[in-house]
């Protein structure tokens, strides 16, 4: 059964860089099937998405993110990453990472880790 | 504001039916694009419900089912169980945005 974890720190100060990891066990992130993704959720609001990456490295980002958002792939790791540059309180969330089908739908989640960004 | 929009709640009996619409436009729904449902527990990662409009995963029971039609779609839950509560999100690329977007959440209370 695929299964994806996050891990990185829960407290970021303002101003600084959130950096998340998202490791996959139990099948391969170098398929040509699958997009790989993140999506992130404020304390008591809906779901928002920030982006996606495919195995070969091609990346695509929430515009209203984009300046900021960095995802990367590490396939021999059967890792990939999510990095958000001059963070605020707004980017206070719990992000998932999920695997994203060719049809869009994300089929698999990661349990999901709650960032807080305060100093 | 989202760009899918959702009623922000609805409740019903255990046994009954309710649905749940999601509203978009000519650049998302109305274009063609794929609408996806999924079911998120209280403190937990959202699940996949519905996928392709009308397709279940393996193990979603088959009381949950989907349907699109021109800007809009919808996700019907027959025989409610107190399992069932939970907020349900349903989600569709934009043309305009460039992206994948969520609706606003429905929160489902069954009474």
């Amino acid at each position: 059964q695929l299964q994806l974890q996050e891990s990185g720190p829960g407290l970021v100060k303002p101003s600084e860089t959130l950096s998340l990891t998202c490791t996959v066990s139990g099948g391969s992130i170098n398929s040509s099937s699958y997009y790989w993704g993140w999506v992130r959720q404020p304390p008591g609001k809906g779901l928002e998405w920030i982006g996606s990456i495919y195995y070969s490295g091609s990346t695509y980002y929430n515009p209203s993110l984009q300046t900021r958002v960095t995802i990367s792939v590490f396939t021999s790791k059967n890792q990939f990453s999510l990095k958000l540059s001059s963070v605020t309180a707004a980017d206070t969330a719990v992000y998932y990472c999920a695997r994203q089908g060719r049809s869009g739908a994300y089929d698999f989640w990661g349990q999901g880790t709650l960032v807080t960004v305060s100093s | 504001q989202s760009v899918l929009t959702q009623p922000p709640s609805v409740s019903g009996a255990p046994g009954q039916r309710v649905t749940i619409s999601c509203t978009g436009s000519s650049s998302n729904i109305g274009a063609g694009y794929d609408v996806h449902w999924y079911q998120q527990l209280p403190g937990t990662a959202p699940k996949l419900l519905i996928y392709g409009n009308t397709n279940r995963p393996s193990g979603v029971p088959d009381r949950f089912s989907g349907s699109k039609s021109g800007t809009s779609a919808s996700l019907a839950i027959s025989g409610l169980q107190a399992e069932d509560e939970a907020d349900y999100y349903c989600q569709s690329y934009d043309s305009s945005l460039s992206g994948w977007v969520f609706g606003g959440g429905t929160k489902l209370t069954v009474l």
